[in-house]
């Protein structure tokens, strides 16, 4: 079975700080990255994805990833309270360019 | 465009009834997916489809059926339906691994 692995929190940053959230996954083939930000009651939204070794800015967020490591992270720089959500994890298997496998998420709070 | 379009939003079911739940996609992607969430789970894969008139098993396909007659359409069958099935239903479409889901419908089976 193939699994990804996230911290399920709460994880609580103060406004203006740095989230870093984390995943890790099981497939060493699989080949696509994926971050879903899911808000109370909403539906996943697409946030970022990766595909090489390294990082990946965008705006305010930047995508990790380290596939020696089988790790992929998204680090928010100056937090705001509007980006307290559910972040999924979202990994495409080896030899799917199609097919997702989600983590159960990461809550996050942002205090003001 | 709309995007993925879901109905219903809501639905309260008697355990044994059969609903069907729609979706359907503006957007021209090949690929279309059923999931299903449940409070602190992940999204769970449920049935899936390359294209029209093929689909597939997913990781949870059991109590449920899917046809998939054009590009756009991709409903859901829910047969006998068990409290086991009261989740939270999301569609999603794609043409690559960046799926886009809609906005979902709640299901509770009593």
């Amino acid at each position: 079975q193939k699994e990804v692995e996230q911290n399920s929190g709460p994880l609580s940053v103060p406004e203006g700080a740095i989230a870093s959230l984390n995943c890790t996954y099981s497939d060493r083939g699989s080949q696509s990255f994926f971050w879903y930000r899911q808000y109370s009651g909403k539906s996943p939204e697409l946030i970022m994805f990766i595909y090489s070794n390294g990082d990946k800015e965008d705006g305010r967020f930047t995508a990790q990833l380290n596939k020696a490591s089988q790790y992929v992270s998204l680090l928010i720089r100056d937090s705001q309270p509007s980006d307290s959500a559910t972040y999924l994890c979202a990994v495409s298997p080896g030899g799917s360019n199609y097919k997702l496998t989600f983590g159960k998420g990461t809550l996050l709070t942002v205090n003001p | 465009n709309a995007g993925v379009t879901q109905t219903p939003k809501f639905r309260i079911l008697k355990i044994g009834q059969s609903m069907t739940l729609q979706c359907t996609q503006d957007m021209n992607h090949n690929y279309m997916y059923w999931y299903r969430q449940d409070p602190g789970m992940g999204l769970k894969l449920i049935y899936y489809s390359v294209g029209a008139g093929i689909t597939d098993k997913g990781e949870v396909p059991n109590g449920y059926n899917v046809s998939r007659s054009t590009t756009e359409d991709f409903p859901l069958r829910l047969e006998l339906a068990a409290p086991s099935q009261t989740s939270v239903y999301f569609c999603a479409s794609s043409n690559r691994a960046e799926q886009y889901f809609g906005p979902g419908t709640r299901l509770t089976v009593t």
